[in-house]
């Protein structure tokens, strides 16, 4: 079946270092992704987007790189801080209005 | 201050008592969606609305209902609850534009247990 996955459950990381959250998808069809960050008791809130169009997009500390040709997704986070310790999703866009979301990677930012 | 409004945050009723987490927007986003989160599976979509009286299933209906008579509000309704029904659910909402694609706004969530 179609569906977005997760490498890794847990990522943990030094303080200052640099994360990378990945995510595979299988819907070739799929135009449009996003990385959403939840902290706990909160909704999933939205970090950074990119369209199939495109393989680069930069935020601010974020970049997220799209490989349509392994269908790879990953999230970049410059300099982790403490803040960024979160559930970290993925979601794909599969044509219209449906949305499916990846598991989810928990990241633990170590001080 | 621009926000997703769901309410009960937290409910704990029985099998078969009918029951409604209403969600509402203050946008004015045309696209509305729900979804229940388990551990392990991520958020699955249940229904989405696409604007007024247009609604369709996602990857999870069975079981629930939906409506959209007004654009700000977007009920999800459980007729007769089952405790597999048990889980933390988000309204979302985003605008729409002529191509797909947006950043949803969740709400901060309602947790159901029904016993």
């Amino acid at each position: 079946g179609e569906s977005v996955g997760l490498h890794l459950p847990t990522l943990s990381v030094q303080e200052g270092d640099n994360s990378i959250i990945n995510c595979a998808y299988s819907n070739s069809a799929s135009d449009y992704f996003i990385w959403y960050k939840q902290e706990s008791g909160k909704g999933p809130q939205f970090i950074i987007d990119i369209r199939s169009n495109m393989d680069k997009r930069q935020g601010q500390r974020v970049t997220v790189l799209l490989n349509k040709t392994v269908k790879h997704l990953s999230l970049q986070i410059a300099a982790t801080q403490p803040g960024d310790s979160a559930v970290y999703f993925c979601a794909e866009n599969t044509g219209g209005f449906k949305t499916i979301f990846g598991a989810g990677t928990r990241l633990f930012v170590k001080a | 201050e621009a926000q997703v409004t769901q309410n009960p945050r937290y409910l704990i009723t029985v099998t078969g008592k009918k029951l409604t987490v209403t969600c509402s927007q203050n946008m004015n986003h045309e696209y509305m969606s729900w979804y229940r989160q388990d551990p392990g599976l991520g958020l699955r979509q249940i229904y989405y609305s696409m604007n007024v009286e247009v609604t369709d299933k996602g990857d999870v209906p069975e079981g629930y209902k939906v409506s959209r008579k007004e654009k700000r509000n977007f009920p999800l309704i459980l007729e007769s609850p089952s405790p597999n029904q048990t889980s933390l659910y988000f309204c979302a909402s985003s605008g729409t534009r002529a191509e797909t694609g947006q950043p949803q706004h969740f709400g901060d969530g309602t947790r159901l247990s029904i016993l």
